[in-house]
């Protein structure tokens, strides 16, 4: 029963670098989401996807792609990394059609941008 | 629009006291509204959820939230602290949209639990 699982779950990079998180679950759920955390701004949505080849913008999309080819595969990728990208990134996921609005919680990947 | 405000950042307790975590919230519509743990370096978990059932709810761990909805509070409460309690919680409010569920995070409550 893996879950939800992100990689890598920690990340080191540069200044003007691409840098790509993976998200990947095992349930079948039709939406997924990803998040940033900062300090003093609690969780933030960045994109979220409906199903696959479906996506939309959160609250603070600005320099993040997003793709979902397979339902179970939710990459986020920094096209050009700036170090206020530095953060704590968290992926989740969850099935509304089943009545379920709970999002289940990856365990993170703390990205540093120097 | 929908806002979560948790009223305090820091509660420190003795282990085996009360533990109260506040929460007020704001909604154009009938929320869903829901209690995430995060122990340090780690993702979040859920704790327990309302959905318009009933308005005590119980969840993991011997914690509970009542659902105040005259008062627009959900306040997280657990009897007796222990030390494993130690973590930060989050209070979120959830608005069902066409799209899905958008979740709005309050800023956390980070607790300290004294032996």
């Amino acid at each position: 029963d893996a879950g939800i699982t992100q990689s890598p779950r920690y990340k080191i990079t540069e200044t003007g670098r691409q840098v790509t998180l993976m998200c990947h679950q095992t349930w079948s759920h039709s939406y997924m989401f990803w998040y940033r955390q900062d300090l003093g701004h609690g969780l933030r949505l960045i994109y979220y996807s409906a199903a696959a080849d479906i996506t939309d913008k959160g609250e603070v999309p600005d320099g993040y792609v997003v793709s979902r080819s397979k339902t179970e595969n939710f990459p986020l990728t920094l096209e050009s990394a700036t170090r206020s990208q530095t953060s704590v990134y968290f992926c989740a996921s969850s099935e509304p059609a089943s009545g379920g609005e709970t999002q289940y919680f990856g365990p993170g990947t703390r990205l540093l941008v120097l | 629009a929908q806002s979560v405000t948790q009223l305090d950042s820091h509660v420190s307790v003795s282990e085996g006291t009360p533990v109260l975590l506040r929460c007020n919230y704001s909604s154009s519509y009938s929320p869903s509204l829901f209690w995430y743990v995060q122990h340090p370096n780690k993702g979040l978990q859920l704790l327990l959820k309302y959905t318009s059932a009933a308005t005590l709810v119980k969840g993991i761990n011997g914690f509970e939230a009542e659902f105040k909805k005259s008062e627009t509070s959900f306040h997280l409460t657990k009897p007796s602290a222990h030390m494993s309690d130690a973590a930060e919680y989050f209070c979120v409010v959830s608005a069902k949209r066409a799209a899905g569920n958008k979740l709005t995070f309050g800023g956390g409550t980070r607790v300290l639990v004294k032996p």
